[in-house]
């Protein structure tokens, strides 16, 4: 089955540590983005990338880092600097017969305990 | 003021009842306007997607944009318990190959 998958579905981590949401897709998308979703306040774009080995700065990218080294991966790393980062991650992958939709993936929960 | 605004909800109304989901824009470069219907702890799904203004129907599912008054509506018809969800709007000004401006989202319950 084509799609997108995230892992781990549910993640804990302590204040101090760095974690990385792991995001795959086998639909041969190019572009792809990590959004960030918190209650009551829609979608927030962290980072996005448009090609293999490039990437750009969303609306709130501080604290966050990622890479792109291969066409089907784009992992997030939350870092330590992120001040509030329990939320809810969610990846998405652009295509659609125009290139007019972005897939997402099931989403991660991240809690810092 | 937001770029994007959205009726905050939620939204409770008993099955078969039309439902009317609106939202508002401030910036008049957004050309593009899609409609993600998001069930709980899941990933959002595009239910429409609509090119300037004027009317896309699909199904019980009719999307409305109204250019002029940075205005959009989705509308569903005799609503169902599975259409029970958080909607949000989206936009951007040149397809969803950039940047996408989302809504809050609005969560429906539709009551048997």
């Amino acid at each position: 089955d084509g799609g997108i998958t995230q892992s781990p579905k549910y993640l804990f981590r302590k204040e101090g540590q760095n974690v990385t949401l792991s995001c795959e897709q086998n639909l041969n998308h190019d572009a792809m983005y990590w959004y960030r979703q918190d209650p009551g306040q829609g979608l927030r774009l962290i980072y996005y990338s448009q090609i293999v080995n490039d990437f750009q700065k969303g609306d709130i990218a501080e604290g966050y880092s990622v890479s792109r080294e291969k066409k089907e991966s784009f992992p997030l790393t939350v870092t330590s600097a992120q001040k509030n980062p329990t939320a809810f991650y969610l990846c998405a992958s652009l295509g659609g017969v125009s290139y007019n939709e972005q897939f997402f993936g099931p989403g991660t929960r991240l809690t810092v305990l | 003021q937001k770029e994007v605004e959205q009726d905050p909800g939620p939204l409770s109304v008993p099955e078969g009842a039309i439902v009317s989901l609106n939202c508002t824009y401030s910036n008049s470069a957004f050309q593009y306007f899609m409609w993600y219907r998001q069930y709980s702890r899941k990933g959002p799904e595009l239910l429409m997607y609509t090119y300037s203004s004027g009317n896309k129907e699909d199904g019980r599912f009719t999307a409305q944009v109204d250019k002029s008054s940075k205005y959009i509506s989705l509308f569903i018809r005799d609503s169902q318990p599975s259409d029970s969800a958080t909607y949000l709007c989206a936009m951007s000004a040149s397809g969803a190959n950039s940047k996408l401006t989302f809504g809050k989202g609005i969560t429906l319950s539709v009551r048997p």
